[in-house]
């Protein structure tokens, strides 16, 4: 299973870092997903990474705007912005790619900026 | 703009049959499986519908889907009110080198 870090609140400017932590399967033998939802929209793809060699890759959207990292030792990946705007207010979701389909899911990190 | 389409909103009465169309191009559904989603709201979605047509262990036969060419359906008959949630589909885009998502269908049981 995928279990996230909890909600966050923030001002617009400050710097933030969710977590996405991986149990019951080999962690680095799977891409993770993370998956961007805004309020009342579509699932949208923000970027993943392959712990097993640390491959990491952006959807053109989303790059430059976040960092995707893991941490191997405790089976967990990362979703970090430097500065946020209340435009990333949304509910971030981490889910694993296995077997060409997206499953289990996280259940989810709501982020809130206000600014 | 999510890369493959869906109806924003379906609706039907308990015991009908809805269907529920995601629309895409050659780079995605035209060459991968499509995923379906079940979401109620503020949950995470689960996995409804996987390889087109294939259901999860303790997924009803109720629901099902379908993929043709570069558009997929998820089906459910025998409609019942706890299946009012939002849908969404998904595949892998070879040009994106990512996945896709469908911008999710809110299903209304009247």
């Amino acid at each position: 299973q995928l279990v996230q870090s909890g909600a966050e609140f923030k001002k617009a400017g400050e710097s933030l870092k969710i977590s996405c932590e991986g149990s019951g399967y080999s962690f680095t033998s799977y891409w993770i997903i993370w998956v961007r939802q805004m309020p009342g929209k579509g699932l949208e793809w923000v970027g993943m990474i392959y712990p097993g060699d640390s491959d990491i890759r952006y959807s053109p959207s989303f790059q430059g705007q976040v960092t995707i990292s893991a941490d191997n030792s405790i089976s967990t990946a990362y979703l970090q912005w430097s500065s946020l705007k209340a435009s990333d207010t949304a509910m971030y979701s981490c889910v694993r790619l296995s077997s060409g389909r997206f499953d289990p899911w996280g259940q989810g990190t709501l982020v809130t900026v206000s600014s | 703009q999510s890369v493959l389409t869906q109806p924003p909103s379906a609706s039907g009465t308990p015991g009908q049959r809805v269907t529920i169309s995601c629309s895409g191009s050659s780079s995605n559904i035209g060459r991968n499986t499509v995923h379906w989603y079940q979401q109620f709201p503020g949950t995470a979605p689960k996995l409804l519908i996987s390889g087109n047509n294939q259901r999860p262990s303790g997924v009803p036969d109720r629901f099902s889907g379908s993929k043709s060419g570069t558009s997929a359906s998820l089906a459910i008959s025998g409609l019942q009110s706890e299946d009012e949630a939002d849908y969404h589909c998904a595949t892998w885009d070879d040009s994106l080198k990512g996945p896709v998502f469908g911008g999710g269908t809110k299903l209304t049981v009247l």
